[in-house]
C-alpha cells in the first residue's frame, strides 16, 4: 500500500487477555518503530527494528510486551495478560532507514494507530 | 525535565492570526521534526530539518542548532489548522524519535 497500515484500528480487551497488533510498513522501509501514546500525552518509544533485527527494545514497559518482525516487513506487537494501564494508542512508524549521515532517510511515516482499551 | 520541551501547551487563535509554537531540546540531535496530529487521526510529518529554515505553504519551520531551539510558524491561520503540533528529535544509533508533549492549537473562525 501507499502508507503505513495498522490493524485493528480499535481493540477492546478484557484484563488478562492477550492481544496482537499488526503493522504493515511502507514497502522497502528498513526502519520500523513502535510507540505508545497515552491519552493527552506525547508518544513514547517502545521498540525499533532494522529489517528483521530488533536493535532497541529499551522502551518496552514490561516483559508482557513482545514485538517481532520475522521477515523484515510486517511487524506484530503482542501484549500478554493485558492490564488497564496498557490502554493507549499504539503507533507504528517506518522510514527508509539511514545510511551514514544521510539524514533525509530518517523521515518517519506513521500509521493511524491502534487504540487499545483494556476493561 | 523532558528532553524536548514545547510551548505553549495550549493555544487558541482567531482565524487569520500568525501563530508561533516553540520547541527546545537538551540532547544532541541529527534532525528535528515537526508533526501534526488531528484528533483521532494519525501523525503526519510536516518538516524534518537539521539547519536553517524550511517553508511549505503557510507553514514555516526554523531551527537554531547553537541554541537548541526551533519554531513552527503558521501564517494566516485557518480553523482547519486546529490540531496537536508535536516537536520531535532524532539522534543516536537508532534515530528513534523523542517527542515533546505537543501543543494543542484551536483556531476559531
Amino acid at each position: 500500500g501507499a502508507g503505513v497500515s495498522q490493524s485493528p484500528r480499535y481493540k477492546v480487551a478484557k484484563r488478562g487477555q492477550d492481544v496482537a497488533l499488526r503493522c504493515d510498513p511502507i514497502s522497502g522501509h528498513v526502519s520500523l518503530f513502535w510507540y505508545q501514546q497515552a491519552l493527552g500525552q506525547g508518544p513514547e518509544f517502545l521498540t525499533y527494528f532494522q529489517n528483521e533485527a530488533q536493535l532497541d527494545k529499551s522502551g518496552l514497559p514490561s516483559d508482557r510486551f513482545f514485538a517481532e518482525r520475522p521477515e523484515g516487513s510486517v511487524s506484530t506487537l503482542k501484549i500478554q495478560r493485558t492490564q488497564k494501564e496498557d490502554s493507549a494508542v499504539y503507533l507504528c512508524a517506518s522510514s527508509l532507514g539511514f545510511w551514514g549521515q544521510d539524514q533525509m532517510n530518517t523521515e518517519a511515516f506513521f500509521g493511524q494507530g491502534t487504540r487499545l482499551t483494556v476493561v | 525535565k523532558n528532553e524536548v520541551e514545547q510551548s505553549p501547551q495550549n493555544l487558541t487563535a482567531q482565524e487569520g492570526e500568525f501563530i508561533t509554537i516553540n520547541c527546545s531540546y537538551s540532547v544532541g540531535i541529527s534532525a528535528l521534526h515537526w508533526l501534526q496530529q488531528h484528533p483521532g487521526g494519525g501523525i503526519v510529518s510536516l518538516f524534518m530539518l537539521s539547519s536553517g529554515k524550511k517553508k511549505h505553504g503557510r507553514l514555516i519551520a526554523t531551527i537554531n542548532i547553537q541554541e537548541k531551539h526551533s519554531s513552527l510558524h503558521i501564517t494566516a491561520s485557518h480553523p482547519r489548522d486546529s490540531a496537536v503540533y508535536i516537536c520531535a528529535v532524532t539522534g543516536g544509533a537508532t534515530n528513534k524519535l523523542i517527542f515533546g508533549t505537543g501543543t494543542l492549537l484551536a483556531v476559531q473562525p
